[in-house]
């Protein structure tokens, strides 16, 4: 089946360390996706690419970075000098109006 | 630029109770409209959607209208299930450059009991 998947689902981690999370979709999907969740805060556009090796700055973009060197993958870094890490965070992908969700990492920063 | 104002919740509701959750919204040129909804623990899912004035999108006994001279798009069901506990976004998409960005309101958490 095809679909998208994000990992791990929950993720520890210390102050000051940059941690990755990962997105992969089997779906041929151009454009991929991060979002940050908060509660009462709705979804932030952090990243977001529509083709391989190219990305752009969504709304938060401060404190993280990404690559895009397969169609398949679009790895999100958060970095030490993000200052709030903890949160969900949701990747996602889209041909057109139809986008797929991963089902999402918790990142706890201790 | 463009935004989504929907209610806040939490709201609550009994079993078989008609459901309203308000959305409204801002943008130029005529917008795609769509409803997501949440369940705890996962990712979003596609609820229904609308892609012009006085479309009704309408799936599991949600719906909701596309009325461009209000800028609404508010969801209802006619009797909630326990099942349909969940956080339910209203999202827009204004195609532009190519890009078909989302925009969401900021979620609606639902709690239903029995």
């Amino acid at each position: 089946d095809g679909g998208i998947t994000q990992s791990p689902k929950y993720l520890f981690r210390k102050e000051g360390q940059n941690v990755t999370l990962s997105c992969e979709q089997n779906l041929n999907h151009d454009a991929m996706y991060w979002y940050r969740q908060d509660p009462g805060q709705g979804l932030r556009l952090i990243y977001y690419s529509q083709i391989v090796n190219d990305f752009q700055k969504g709304d938060i973009a401060e404190g993280y970075s990404v690559s895009r060197e397969k169609k398949e993958s679009f790895p999100l870094t958060v970095t030490s000098a993000q200052k709030n890490p903890t949160a969900f965070y949701l990747c996602a992908s889209s041909v057109s109006e139809g986008y797929t969700f991963g089902s999402g990492t918790r990142l706890t920063v201790v | 630029g463009n935004s989504v104002t929907q209610m806040e919740g939490p709201v609550t509701l009994s079993e078989e109770a008609f459901l309203t959750i308000n959305c409204t919204y801002t943008a130029t040129g005529y917008p795609s409209l769509f409803w997501y909804v949440q369940y705890p623990g996962e990712g979003l899912q596609l609820l229904l959607k609308a892609t012009k004035a006085d479309d009704k999108g309408s799936n599991k006994g949600f719906e909701a209208t596309y009325r461009k001279e209000t800028t609404s798009f508010h969801l209802e069901k006619g009797s909630v299930q326990v099942s349909d506990s969940a956080v339910y976004f209203c999202a827009l998409i204004r195609p532009g450059a190519g890009s078909y960005q989302l925009t969401f309101g900021k979620g609606t958490k639902l709690s239903v009991i029995p």
